[in-house]
């Protein structure tokens, strides 16, 4: 068990420009979340993936925003057309179902300027 | 929608102190995790407890489910328990579980 991984860790951008994170889960996770926090804020839920099914989407998922798992392993974060309020600190979670219980672990983000 | 709500907002305190936080919310939940947020902005894992005690080292929570509150005890402090404390729920009957975090809890131990 290596633990969530996401790359890169830090991104500077500017403005108008397209970005893409990457998310690895723990191998055996069939669940993963997207979450983003700005400062000062706890995190805040974006979407969410059954293997490569994407089944949930927050409304703070705008049409700039797409995100896939396309073998339902690691995920993929898109934001095209970057604006400065999409700086914040992206992070990614994966968990898996058991026994009625599910505990969410978390990478250690992706953190975005948009200059 | 659910509402999660930490006490104190800020907290201060010398190294071997004690403290609780506090975390309530407003509907029943399935699951609710204490995270601790380190100055790096890692989310690290302390506890799974919808409801229950449970205890690992210096660290205890509490869920009263029925009251809807979870308390976190830190016993002796020590100044890497500094950083930002949340809990998140997940709202019983929700179609996903995504995490509802509360407002969170920002600690600063003094040496």
């Amino acid at each position: 068990d290596t633990g969530v991984s996401q790359n890169p860790r830090h991104k500077i951008t500017k403005r108008g420009q397209n970005v893409t994170f990457r998310c690895d889960p723990i191998s055996e996770h069939n669940r993963l979340y997207w979450y983003r926090q700005t400062l000062g804020q706890g995190p805040e839920f974006l979407t969410y993936f059954q293997n490569e099914a994407q089944l949930e989407k927050s409304r703070l998922l705008s049409d700039r925003f797409s995100a896939e798992r396309p073998k339902g392993s690691f995920s993929t974060l898109e934001i095209q057309r970057t604006e400065q309020g999409d700086s914040a600190m992206y992070l990614c979670a994966s968990s898996s179902w058991g026994q009625g219980q599910e505990t969410q672990y978390f990478g250690p983000g992706t953190r975005l300027l948009v200059l | 929608g659910i509402q999660v709500e930490q006490s104190p907002p800020d907290l201060i305190l010398q190294e071997g102190a004690n403290s609780t936080l506090r975390c309530n919310f407003s509907d029943s939940v399935n699951n609710l995790q204490w995270f601790h947020q380190n100055p790096w902005g890692q989310l690290i894992n302390l506890f799974y407890i919808p409801s229950g005690t449970k205890q690992n080292g210096r660290l205890s929570a509490t869920t009263v489910a029925t009251e809807r509150y979870s308390l976190l005890y830190i016993s002796s402090s020590q100044t890497t328990d500094s950083g930002v404390y949340f809990c998140a729920v997940t709202h019983y009957g929700g179609a996903t579980n995504k995490l509802i975090f509360g407002t969170g809890t920002l600690l600063a131990v003094q040496p």
